[in-house]
């Protein structure tokens, strides 16, 4: 089972942030945690990921606690192809890079 | 590139009949995974590769059988198919395991 928590949905406006929480309380020193995203119907989609400090790229932010059980992820103006479920996942690097997926949070994004 | 393909998109079995899912990837990526998702789940491992030669269950194996003779190509096999198989299968590779892409999946319905 995923050992991840993440809120079943959430709404967002058009061109405001989104921040998407998840728990993680149970993650280990050397677990990272990604984030994908499904659009429906497609193959899950990369976003982004981190073990302790916060990361950036062109899709997100990522913002991990300083204890690391929970974190957030952020779109900074999301738009309405950003309307998808988000996946929050912690791994290691010691267990075949295998990816224990929940449900995620489906976010909708209005106009 | 063209990342990652499936064939079929779309397949309508009768029970007890047997199919293959192609799946493959040009990116020279040593992991490949298959997953399966029903209506409303995240995914679920069904057999992963670390590498051609080299195959493992995932979290729900029973029912599929694969193989992996080349680095581009992880077929799934079902050999018996039951109503229960009905689903989005996905394949995904990656070169260092946690950062997956993903393909378009293929649609299965056993009746």
């Amino acid at each position: 089972d995923a050992k991840t928590t993440q809120p079943p949905s959430m709404d967002c406006a058009e061109g405001r942030a989104a921040n998407l929480p998840c728990n993680h309380s149970t993650i280990s020193g050397n677990e990272y945690v990604y984030w994908y995203r499904q659009i429906h119907s497609q193959g899950p989609q990369y976003i982004i990921h981190g073990l302790k400090n916060n990361e950036t790229n062109e899709m997100a932010s990522l913002i991990i606690t300083e204890d690391r059980k929970s974190s957030t992820l952020i779109l900074p103006h999301a738009t309405l192809r950003d309307t998808a479920v988000y996946y929050c996942i912690e791994t290691g690097a010691g267990n075949n890079r295998k990816l224990i997926w929940g449900l995620g949070t489906s976010l909708g994004v209005n106009p | 590139n063209a990342g990652v393909t499936q064939t079929p998109k779309f397949r309508i079995l009768k029970i007890g009949q047997s199919m293959t899912l192609q799946c493959t990837q040009d990116m020279n990526h040593n992991y490949m995974y298959w997953y399966r998702q029903d209506p409303g789940m995240g995914l679920k491992l069904i057999y992963y590769s670390v590498g051609a030669g080299i195959t493992d269950k995932g979290e729900v194996p029973n029912g599929y059988n694969v193989s992996r003779s080349t680095t581009e190509d992880f077929p799934l096999r079902l050999e018996l198919a039951a109503p229960s198989q009905t689903s989005v299968y996905f394949c995904a590779s990656s070169y260092y395991g946690n950062e997956q892409f993903f393909g378009p999946g293929t649609r299965l319905t056993v009746l």
